[in-house]
């Protein structure tokens, strides 16, 4: 089955710099690479996401990038605020998998002020 | 919208006793709903995929007469854990499809077996 690897597992950054955040997949039939972002006590929010169609989407200050043939996608957050401090996650899924997504092993991240 | 709530947010039980959770869609009709638990600091480990009106797939290693899924319409699902013991104690979080790919999260339900 598939396996998502996640790195960093922690990350600090200052304030107003950015954070990169890479994962990596084994099963290339995967197509759709959704990033949660976890707050402590919550739920995790999804806050963007692609598809294996799709090299690069940007929403205001993150952005994911993909690389098929290297089977990896990162997610770059820039000018990072202090708000930005959570657990994110990646995933991968494939439409064999039943939709089932496969969740990397999280990097929890604190901007500091 | 794609706003999933999830009742109770915080339970505390007896063990030996049942604990129902229930997982709604509010604003969309789920075609699927999934089942996580969530160990401290640790990633999301499914549980199982439910679709309305059929029996849940659960994954390698849960228990399906321990965690009682039931999956009766659209926007809501729940998740029973017969039985409890304070090894089920964690964190629990449902998500729903529309029919897409992607998934929505409830805010999750923190467990305490005593």
């Amino acid at each position: 089955g598939e396996n998502v690897e996640q790195h960093p597992s922690t990350l600090s950054v200052q304030e107003g710099d950015s954070a990169v955040i890479k994962c990596t997949y084994s099963d290339s039939a995967s197509n759709y690479f959704p990033w949660y972002k976890q707050e402590l006590g919550k739920g995790p929010q999804l806050i963007i996401d692609i598809r294996s169609n799709v090299g690069e989407k940007k929403d205001q200050r993150i952005a994911v990038t993909l690389n098929k043939t290297a089977k990896h996608f990162s997610l770059h957050i820039t000018e990072t605020q202090p708000e930005d401090s959570a657990v994110y996650f990646c995933a991968a899924s494939t439409d064999v998998s039943g939709n089932q997504f496969y969740f990397g092993t999280g990097t929890s991240l604190t901007v500091i002020p | 919208g794609a706003v999933v709530s999830q009742h109770p947010s915080r339970v505390i039980c007896k063990s030996g006793t049942s604990v129902k959770i229930e997982c709604r869609s509010l604003d969309f009709q789920a075609t699927t709903m999934f089942w996580y638990r969530q160990f401290p600091k640790k990633s999301l480990m499914l549980m199982a995929t439910s679709n309305e009106g059929s029996k849940a797939t659960y994954e390698q290693g849960v228990e399906k007469d321990k965690f009682l899924i039931n999956h009766a319409s659209l926007t809501l699902s729940t998740l029973t854990v017969t039985s409890a013991h304070p090894e089920d104690s964690s964190f629990y979080i449902c998500s729903a499809q529309m029919g897409g790919k992607t998934q929505y999260f409830g805010p999750g339900t923190r467990l305490l077996v005593l």
